[in-house]
């Protein structure tokens, strides 16, 4: 088991480039989550998606957007970066009926 | 508004102490509470989690809840240098088909040999 992956681990974007960040799970989890994390900010949510199909969200996803491929697959896109979203991305899942998210290795975008 | 606060540190300890790490909260309605260890340059990984009044221990980790003081903290015992890291306080809201963490900015905990 890989667990949650994330591809690619490091990307310098120019501002007005878009990238789709990938994320993979082989868990059989329902849920996932993107989040970004900045120095002395935390941990924030992006967005979620709590099922196949579904998507919301979360404290901070203007600039972005997310597909819930298949069970297995969440993707993060910006469609337009700006050096605000140079940050650490990271994936997480989490299985029904539990409450530990795994969290990918994460990704590191700097946008210049 | 649901807020999680944490001093940032960095907190340091000896060797062999206990290290205390505090972490506040602003919603009530929070039910669970989780405390996240993260390495640098790593991704976080859970140590523990607490949803009823009073002290959960696993090995040398005792998380502690007093929900009439919105107040979670973490007790490490027998710190060890490899205890240092960012440890992050995370409050659950679940509710309308969601589950949503809200993270601390997390406190850098560093055990001195």
């Amino acid at each position: 088991n890989a667990g949650v992956t994330q591809t690619p681990k490091f990307q310098v974007l120019k501002t007005g480039q878009s990238m789709t960040l990938q994320c993979a799970q082989d868990m059989n989890h329902n849920s996932m989550y993107w989040y970004r994390q900045d120095p002395g900010m935390g941990l924030r949510l992006i967005y979620y998606s709590a099922s196949e199909g579904t998507t919301d969200k979360g404290e901070v996803p203007n600039g972005y957007n997310v597909s819930r491929l298949n069970k297995r697959e969440f993707s993060l896109r910006l469609e337009s970066a700006a050096p605000s979203q140079t940050s650490v991305y990271f994936c997480a899942s989490r299985g029904s009926g539990t409450y530990e998210q795994y969290f990918g290795p994460g990704t590191r975008l700097t946008v210049t | 508004q649901k807020e999680v606060e944490q001093n940032s540190g960095p907190l340091s300890v000896p060797e062999g102490a206990i290290a205390s790490l505090n972490c506040t909260y602003s919603d009530r309605g929070s039910q669970s509470f989780f405390w996240y260890r993260q390495y640098s340059g790593k991704s976080p990984e859970l140590i523990m989690f607490i949803y009823s009044n009073g002290d959960k221990e696993d090995g040398r980790f005792t998380a502690q809840l007093n929900k009439a003081s919105q107040y979670v903290s973490l007790l490490i015992r027998d710190s060890q240098p490899s205890d240092s890291a960012t440890y992050l306080c995370a409050s659950l809201y679940s509710g309308a088909g969601s589950y949503q963490l809200t993270f601390g900015k997390g406190t850098k905990l560093s055990v001195i040999p």
